[in-house]
């Protein structure tokens, strides 16, 4: 079974509609998780990080929420733009194998205008 | 301040080369770890470096090596290439002060290789 699922894989909205994207991990002891966003080709710009003890972060538009006992997290991202259109990613960090993030497969984010 | 610097940008190798990725973290950052994310996936933990020590490794074959300098930059070296090598190389830098787990983690660009 996969450590960080992120479903849909995909998905595609009109422009100003508020969405929200899941994240579900297994083995709630970890550190923290945090949201990226990659744009085609690109790397890895962070967008949110929320630790453990922590219930949620936000930062502009977007809100990211953790619940560790059901071992999910959700992106809420506010009246979306085609600008938003771009591959989201959560990434855990683990108490056990610290050293290291363990990402999702990602959602691919369409904007229509 | 400047982010995380890759270089090269793209690469095209044959099966069985030989290639060198380089990455130069965060000023201050002295936590350097190495990604490969195969088209689709999401990236996967190759290793990590701190102080010049590596602290982790993925489940990569020992093809793939690294080390990290005096100045805290970094190399991803990895031999006798395979078709399924091709994938985009991400480096992330992140902890000024000691090896802190709850600190965000940077991501450079990446290195486009293509294995042919």
């Amino acid at each position: 079974k996969q450590e960080v699922t992120q479903i849909p894989a995909a998905l595609s909205v009109p422009e100003g509609e508020n969405l929200v994207l899941n994240c579900s991990f297994t083995d709630s002891a970890i550190y923290n998780l945090q949201w990226f966003r990659q744009d085609p080709g690109k790397g890895l710009t962070s967008l949110l990080l929320i630790q453990s003890s922590q219930r949620e972060q936000t930062s502009g538009r977007l809100n990211a929420s953790l619940d560790k006992s059901s071992g999910r997290s959700t992106l809420y991202i506010a009246a979306s733009q085609p600008g938003d259109s771009a591959t989201y990613l959560c990434a855990k960090r683990g108490i056990q194998g610290a050293q290291k993030l363990v990402f999702g497969q990602g959602t691919r984010l369409t904007i229509n205008p | 301040d400047a982010g995380v610097t890759q270089s090269p940008t793209h690469l095209i190798k044959t099966r069985g080369q030989h290639v060198t990725l380089r990455c130069s973290p965060i000023s201050g950052h002295k936590s350097v770890s190495w990604y490969q994310q195969v088209l689709g996936q999401g990236p996967q933990f190759i290793f990590q470096y701190y102080e010049k020590e590596e602290r982790g490794r993925g489940n990569f074959p020992d093809r793939f090596s690294a080390r990290q300098f005096p100045n805290y930059s970094s190399e991803l070296n990895v031999n006798a290439l395979l078709l399924g090598d091709s994938a985009l190389y991400l480096c992330a830098s992140s902890s000024r002060d000691r090896m802190l787990v709850q600190e965000t983690q940077y991501f450079g660009p990446g290195t486009r290789l293509l294995v042919l």
